[in-house]
């Protein structure tokens, strides 16, 4: 069985700065990854999703990440972060067969002004 | 148009009450899910409906009962409530297929008191 591990449970950066947060994930099998995101008192809203091809995924508000297989990691990286960025973050994976989808714990990242 | 809604929105009960939550997408998706989030932020999958039948049931107590009139609705219905049962409660849908972006509602946050 797959599963995920977010390495930070919290990360604050200062407004304009760099972000990275990190996932890793463990699975017999090939498997698809997913980055949500989760506004408060909102549902998740997908972010990028890696399925194949090229490894370095490009989603929606300047978010991207990269598929490292020999380190079974994919990482989200923003290069400049905005305080409308502040939300929890899950990454996620799912085998290629019927299995459900497994969330990490989530990382909350706060941006400070 | 909202893709994924959830009624109601909040929801308190006191222990031993049954208590229903509703869900309708209208994105013409063939899979439904109820996912249920504890006071960790941690999302766990309980119920995956593909065109009306049952196909993902986790380690659920059995006072829980999703039930799927049709593709578009999935309600879930809990009786006997515990303290422990509250969380917020998620419906999405999807394709079918593993990599296929699952939407969202916005929640349905239960306090059982």
């Amino acid at each position: 069985a797959q599963s995920v591990t977010q390495l930070d449970s919290q990360v604050p950066v200062f407004e304009e700065a760099p972000v990275e947060l990190r996932c890793n994930y463990s699975s017999s099998v090939s498997v698809y990854l997913f980055w949500y995101v989760q506004y408060p008192n909102q549902g998740l809203q997908l972010l990028l999703k890696y399925l194949s091809g090229s490894t370095l995924v490009k989603g929606i508000n300047g978010f991207e990440a990269e598929f490292n297989k020999s380190q079974t990691s994919f990482h989200l990286r923003k290069p400049s972060v905005h305080i409308s960025d502040t939300a929890e973050y899950f990454c996620a994976v799912s085998d290629k067969g019927n299995t459900p989808l497994v969330f990490g714990k989530g990382t909350r990242l706060s941006v400070i002004a | 148009d909202t893709a994924v809604s959830q009624t109601p929105k909040y929801l308190v009960t006191q222990m031993g009450n049954d208590k229903s939550i509703k869900c309708e997408q209208n994105l013409g998706h063939d899979t439904m899910y109820w996912y249920k989030q504890d006071s960790k932020k941690f999302l766990k999958i309980m119920f995956s409906y593909n065109n009306k039948e049952l196909i993902i049931n986790e380690t659920v107590p059995n006072r829980f009962s999703p039930k799927s009139p049709d593709k578009a609705h999935l309600n879930l219905h809990i009786n006997s409530l515990e303290l422990g049962d509250s969380a917020v409660y998620f419906c999405a849908s999807s394709q079918q297929g593993a990599g296929n972006t699952i939407y969202f509602g916005e929640g349905s946050w239960l306090t059982v008191v």
